[in-house]
């Protein structure tokens, strides 16, 4: 079946780096993502990585995979006050398209 | 970069009407269209899947009778959420993939439309 799990929340301070976990249950998944949703607004997609990729860097995001344990992190360097924020992990099964969504970590900086 | 665009951003509607909720991709065509649904302080939840030139595809739990699905054209998705009840208020998020290569390329999402049944 196809699930993906997140921690639901993470604090840290300004400054210090934040790290976001995931796990996902569907091997096919080609790609995975990470999506920044702030109040009230739409997804913005943070970035994305490959399935045959282990890590992926961003200016102050990393994201890493773990294939075999399908785990997915995102870490932040430099947390801002800024990225305060609801962060979702997700993954496409298949090429099909379509994005199956974990519950969504909110991020609280302190600062 | 590529964008999707929601139209209305936020309705409000008296129970019993239906309301209409377009999604565009701006500068891509899009074959398919995705239609997710997210309740306060929850994740998404995809509600069907829009496939121009042909009917959508509902996801499990999702009556297609009352969420109608019509994907006109190559640029041009709309929901329309008929008989509209309090407990359909809820903010609807549509995306559009961008294929490059025959895979999937990357998603782009609308900034939703704010659904208010009074």
């Amino acid at each position: 079946g196809e699930d993906v799990e997140q921690s639901l929340f993470l604090s840290v301070r300004e400054g210090d780096s934040s790290v976001i976990n995931c796990t996902y249950t569907d091997s096919s998944s080609t790609y995975l993502y990470w999506y920044k949703q702030e109040p009230g607004a739409g997804l913005q997609l943070l970035t994305y990585i490959f399935s045959n990729m282990d890590m992926k860097q961003d200016q102050r995001l990393t994201v890493l995979l773990n294939k075999k344990d399908k785990h997915l992190s995102l870490r932040i360097a430099d947390t801002q006050t800024g990225d305060s924020a609801i962060y979702f992990c997700a993954e496409s099964p298949l090429t099909t398209g379509k994005l199956i969504f974990g519950q969504g970590t909110t991020l609280q900086v302190k600062p | 970069g590529a964008v999707v665009s929601q139209h209305p951003s936020r309705v409000i509607c008296k129970s019993g009407t239906s309301v209409k909720i377009e999604c565009r991709s701006l500068d891509f065509q899009a074959t398919t269209m995705f239609w997710y649904r997210q309740f306060p302080k929850q994740s998404l939840m995809l509600m069907a899947t829009s496939n121009e030139g042909s009917k959508a595809t509902y996801e499990q739990g999702v009556e297609k009778d009352k969420f109608l699905i019509n994907h006109a054209s190559l640029t041009l998705s709309t929901l329309t959420v008929t008989s509209a009840h309090p407990e359909d208020s809820s903010f609807y998020i549509c995306s559009a993939p961008r294929l490059a290569g025959g895979f999937t390329d990357t998603q782009y999402f609308g900034p939703g439309t704010r659904l208010t049944v009074l």
